[in-house]
């Protein structure tokens, strides 16, 4: 069985300042681990995605994530946000070559103060 | 390279009646899913389709339903439309496990 669960509904930071957008995954397997970000009233745009390789993956936009296997974690971080970081952002496990399922989180929505 | 695109952008309909949404894949790619996002409750996996077959559905009731044609493109089709059915539906296509999503179809239910 997978799970994904985004421990902040909502975040803010000021602008400049880094920001960590925090995911925990649960997975009976080995899972591929993806965040997406979605700007209001558009659809969902991948950020980054980690699949067995490198533990720390470098997405667009100056963000990353490190996957943490003893934590299960897969946090996304930012080390200065910039007010167009504004949206949702949502944390995925994928197993989908194994049981069929992919599994997104509620979202994260992200605040960026002047 | 052109990106998933989704028909149509808006779609009022009244309680009752039938909606029909479409997507088309980005060109190689095999897999359509479908997924609602209802005010407040997040993104919901509806359906997966592979190769013409559906792999996987989320938990919907059978109104919810859906084909994949042999060009990948796919319709996603909800009957006897509920109030609660309003909401953006999200298509995303993938080649692997990575989706790419298109901009959605914002349905209102009246």
């Amino acid at each position: 069985a997978q799970s994904v669960t985004q421990l902040d509904s909502h975040v803010s930071v000021s602008e400049g300042t880094p920001v960590l957008l925090r995911c925990n995954y649960s997975s009976s397997y080995s899972p591929s681990l993806f965040w997406y970000v979605q700007h209001p009233n558009k659809g969902l745009q991948l950020l980054l995605k980690y699949t067995s390789a490198a533990t720390l993956v470098k997405g667009i936009n100056g963000f990353e994530a490190e996957f943490k296997k003893s934590e299960t974690s897969f946090h996304l971080t930012k080390p200065s946000a910039h007010m167009s970081d504004a949206a949702e952002y949502f944390c995925v496990v994928s197993a989908l070559n194994r049981d069929d399922k992919i599994i997104f989180g509620k979202g994260t929505r992200l605040h960026i103060l002047p | 390279e052109a990106g998933v695109t989704q028909s149509p952008t808006h779609l009022i309909k009244t309680r009752g009646q039938q909606a029909t949404l479409r997507c088309s894949p980005i060109s190689g790619h095999t897999s359509v899913y479908w997924y609602q996002q209802a005010l407040g409750l997040g993104l919901q996996f509806l359906l997966w389709y592979d190769e013409g077959e559906e792999r996987n559905r989320g938990n919907f009731p059978p109104r919810f339903s859906g084909r994949q044609f042999p060009n990948y493109s796919s319709e996603l089709n909800v009957n006897a439309l509920e109030l609660e059915d309003s909401a953006l539906y999200l298509c995303a296509s993938s080649l692997a496990e990575t989706q790419y999503f298109g901009p959605g179809t914002r349905l209102l239910v009246l």
